[in-house]
């Protein structure tokens, strides 16, 4: 099973600043790495595919970069409705989760 | 337009079979590529993938589940079902149905989530 490490677990910042969470794969899963959006009581919501795709209506402010066993999620000017948990998944050998990066205010 | 929804029990009693289904309209599963997973998170826990149909019958279980779990599809009724024999106080969780848009990809479209907590 491929292992997916999110950091930091919880990721507080302030509205307006950036921020950028980490995943890391115990293997390589080349650019079959995706990450989500939750908020409580909801489904998760695709943001980015092919670790940097921009999923339909998402915004230019979320970038995803990395390929192999490093990503990164960047939001870059963080807005009230960004406060959520984010998770990464990689789809190389059937579908394993990240532990979830949550981002609160600061 | 893409929905997907899941239903079922509420509430299981443990040794129980669960069964649930995930009714999905705007796809077909016969179009290649296509396939409809089930995935399950415990409350305040992260996802966890359980199974997969695609090409109207071809199958894939998390290893670690596979001797309890069957999915099967009624395209007549653009439905999927999962099925997860005796049922533990450790499979308490929302479980979801998602759309596969391609061989290979991401789940893209999900469905809302339904709890399901096992109790006596």
């Amino acid at each position: 099973e491929i292992v997916m490490t999110q950091s930091p677990a919880t990721l507080s910042v302030s509205p307006g600043e950036r921020a950028t969470l980490s995943c890391r794969a115990s293997q390589s899963v080349s650019s079959n790495l995706a990450w989500y959006q939750q908020k409580p009581g909801q489904a998760p919501r695709l943001l980015i595919y092919g670790a940097s795709t921009r999923a339909t209506g998402i915004p230019a402010r979320f970038s995803g970069s990395g390929s192999g066993t490093e990503f990164t999620l960047t939001i870059s000017r963080l807005q009230s409705e960004d406060f959520a948990v984010y998770y990464c998944q990689q789809y190389t050998e059937w579908w394993t989760f990240g532990q979830g990066t949550k981002v609160e205010i600061k | 337009q893409i929905t997907l929804k899941e239903s079922g029990p509420t509430l299981v009693k443990p040794t129980q079979t669960l069964t649930l289904t995930c009714t999905f309209s705007g796809f077909s599963l016969s179009t290649s590529g296509v396939g409809v997973a089930w995935i399950r998170q415990p409350p305040g826990k992260a996802l966890e993938w359980l199974a997969l149909i695609y090409r109207n019958d071809d199958k894939l279980y998390r290893p670690s589940l596979k001797s309890r779990l069957t999915i099967t599809t009624d395209t007549s009724k653009s439905q999927v079902v999962l099925t997860m024999t005796n049922m533990d106080p450790v499979d308490t969780a929302t479980y979801f149905c998602a759309h596969r848009p391609t061989t290979g990809s991401h789940p893209d479209y999900w469905g809302q989530g339904t709890l399901v907590t096992v109790s006596s």
